[in-house]
């Protein structure tokens, strides 16, 4: 079974229209992170989490907020979806206090807005 | 300018041959050189990593960082289709307590049997 899982794996949704993506983890690890993919852009940071009460905005957290239910679970909501947040999403998750942060990521949710 | 620039690709090689995968980057704090691999539909997974200076091998697989140049390298030699994937460099510093990870924007390599 995979450590790291998401869903869903793909969505299509309208603009305007509320979506939430979900994720667990199975590693144990008491950090966790949202990710947008877009080609020619790289991976961007949207929100990070490292313990369940603390929370904290990446490079690119306009339009969107997260939740942290529990140590194992991290979700990414869009409020209202616009087409340009149409993107590949990855959540990832890593120990506190490794040198370097490794991250572990999950298979990604593809997200279109129409 | 970005702080970690990666040509986007293609690169198609033909089997065996080296491969030379690149990035440079403008930020001197960097301390932790990372290659991530990402494989079609997949999410990327740390392949190695380098502190500071120098080089390091794992197998088929060479890291060199040049920090006074600002520039880094991946190296894979006897390339095998198997290794056909984009490739992600990143880099992080100590912010705060903890490690801010940048990514680069990936490469895409093909390798034809």
């Amino acid at each position: 079974d995979a450590d790291v899982t998401q869903t869903p794996r793909n969505r299509i949704t309208k603009t305007g229209k509320r979506i939430m993506l979900e994720c667990s983890q199975t590693k144990g690890h008491d950090r966790m992170y949202w990710y947008r993919q877009d080609p020619g852009l790289g991976l961007r940071l949207i929100y990070y989490s490292f313990d369940v009460k603390d929370i904290n905005k990446g490079e690119i957290s306009d339009g969107y907020s997260v939740s942290r239910q529990a140590q194992a679970k991290f979700s990414l909501s869009l409020e209202s979806a616009i087409p340009n947040q149409t993107a590949l999403y990855f959540c990832a998750t890593s120990e506190t206090f490794t040198d370097p942060d490794t991250q572990y990521f999950g298979p990604g949710t593809r997200l279109t807005v129409l | 300018q970005k702080e970690v620039e990666q040509d986007p690709g293609p690169l198609s090689v033909p089997e065996g041959a080296i491969v030379s995968l690149n990035c440079t980057y403008s930020n001197s704090a960097f301390q932790y050189f990372m290659w991530y691999r990402q494989y079609s539909r997949k999410g990327p997974e740390l392949l190695m990593y380098t502190y500071s200076s120098g080089n390091k091998e794992d197998g088929r697989f060479t890291a060199q960082v040049d920090k006074s140049s600002k520039y880094i390298s991946l190296f894979i030699r006897d390339s095998q289709p198997s290794d056909s994937a984009t490739y992600l460099c990143a880099m992080s510093l100590n912010s705060g307590g903890y490690q801010k990870v940048t990514f680069g924007t990936g490469t895409k390599l093909q390798v034809i049997p």
